[in-house]
């Protein structure tokens, strides 16, 4: 009974493509996140959805997309991949309030070609 | 806007000795702090946080952390090393206060255990 998980866990693709990393989480959380850590382990939040709605959106360029069906899912679309997009994307959740603890997936790993 | 610092990309310690991990933090409101570790090919796990209580946090695995204001520190220590703690640790910071916020990490510190 994994608390927040994440499919692919491995994606690798050509530039130009459209994917998608799909999100879930089992604990009932209001609020779920994607970070995306870089080729140093750099960790950066990229969004944040709060009952559905984007709470924090930080200098992402547009062809990133989260969409969020429901309350446990925050799903990553991205458009016209670049090389530069290759990293590792964290999926996270917690309820909301900046004290509550953030519950990060497994982690999906991206390589653009 | 707050910001972590992690003194040390790579620390190395001998299994059984003390385990000292730095962080300093910069915050224009009082922060939440965080220690979270990240073992190779997972995602992060907390070890323990900060949020205004008790000043020094007692975490999980051994570890815990002091919160010292006047040094605008968080450091993580462990009294005595495993070779199972071989990870990388991350300090993070949440100041925002209420909402949906997401953490500013450090830049992480590689920790070696030597047998």
């Amino acid at each position: 009974d994994t608390a927040v998980s994440q499919t692919p866990k491995y994606l690798v693709t050509q530039m130009g493509n459209d994917k998608s990393i799909k999100c879930e989480q089992n604990l009932g959380h209001d609020t779920m996140y994607w970070y995306k850590q870089d080729s140093k382990k750099f960790l950066k939040i990229m969004f944040s959805y709060n009952n559905k709605e984007l709470i924090i959106n930080e200098t992402v360029p547009n062809r990133f997309s989260p969409k969020s069906p429901d309350k446990a899912h925050l799903n990553l679309h991205i458009n016209s991949l670049e090389l530069g997009d290759s990293a590792v994307y964290f999926c996270a959740s917690s309820q909301a309030g900046s004290t509550d603890t953030q519950y990060f997936g497994p982690g999906t790993r991206l390589t653009v070609l | 806007a707050q910001s972590v610092t992690q003194l040390g990309s790579h620390v190395s310690v001998s299994e059984g000795a003390l385990v000292l991990l730095r962080c300093n933090y910069s915050s224009s409101v009082p922060p939440y702090l965080f220690w979270y570790v990240q073992y190779p090919n997972q995602g992060l796990q907390l070890l323990l946080k900060y949020t205004s209580a008790a000043t020094l946090v007692k975490g999980i695995n051994g570890f815990e952390a002091e919160f010292k204001k006047s040094e605008t520190s968080f450091h993580l220590t462990k009294p005595s090393a495993h070779m199972s703690d071989a990870a990388e640790y991350f300090c993070a910071v949440s100041d925002r206060g209420g909402g949906a916020d997401g953490l500013t990490f450090g830049k992480g510190t590689h920790l070696i255990i030597q047998p």
